[in-house]
């Protein structure tokens, strides 16, 4: 079955330096891809989404470029805030999943001042 | 436009007992989904309603299920609780269901069964 995996955290940086988080997946067919962030008792938000090879999403100053060769959709930023501090979740819908998503473990992001 | 809307925000609970969670979708969507995630964990996805129909199930027993009503709101019904139903109730919707669709998050109930 389909199936995202996300690197290890959680992540700790000072403000303004570059982060990025991995995520690899796993499905059939040509999947979307998303990335979610979760803020502390909130729900989840939409950060950006790549639905088709080779796209790049964006938002916020982050970006994340669906690579279907590494099966990857790895989150960037070039300088993070403190406001940043955040969980971050990459999923996808389709292969299999008809349209449900299905989410990696999160990565927890903390910025310090 | 209102957002997806969740109640109750809380909720605390004893094994055996049922529970009924609510949810109202984005003005206009016809789909809403629901996900468990635990604590630490990311959501793990319960099952779809489009048109008020069940359109997909993830791996939960028969004790969970939903409904979908004509305004395409939602409810998320759980009965005979145990102690790892603990956790926090996602409803998601969107306004077609395909893969390349945005999926809208509500705030989510959190469920604590003692």
């Amino acid at each position: 079955g389909d199936s995202v995996t996300q690197m290890e955290g959680p992540v700790t940086l000072s403000e303004e330096a570059f982060l990025t988080i991995n995520c690899t997946y796993t499905a059939t067919g040509y999947p979307s891809l998303f990335w979610y962030v979760q803020y502390p008792g909130e729900g989840l938000q939409l950060l950006l989404k790549a639905t088709k090879a080779d796209d790049k999403g964006s938002n916020k100053g982050f970006e994340a470029t669906y690579r279907k060769e590494t099966t990857s959709f790895h989150l960037e930023k070039g300088s993070v805030q403190v406001s940043d501090s955040a969980v971050y979740f990459c999923a996808l819908s389709g292969g299999t999943s008809y349209g449900k998503l299905t989410f990696g473990q999160g990565t927890i992001l903390t910025v310090h001042p | 436009e209102t957002g997806v809307t969740q109640s109750p925000t809380h909720l605390i609970k004893t094994r055996g007992q049922q529970v009924t969670l609510r949810c109202s979708s984005q003005s206009g969507h016809n789909t809403v989904s629901w996900y468990q995630q635990a604590l630490g964990q990311g959501p793990q996805f319960i099952f779809q309603y489009y048109r008020e129909e069940e359109n997909g199930r993830g791996n939960f027993p028969p004790r969970f299920s939903g409904l979908q009503f004509p305004n395409y709101s939602s409810e998320l019904n759980v009965n005979a609780l145990e102690l790892d139903d603990s956790a926090l109730y996602l409803c998601a919707s969107s306004l077609v269901r395909t893969s390349e669709e945005t999926q809208y998050f509500g705030p989510g109930t959190r469920l604590l069964v003692l």
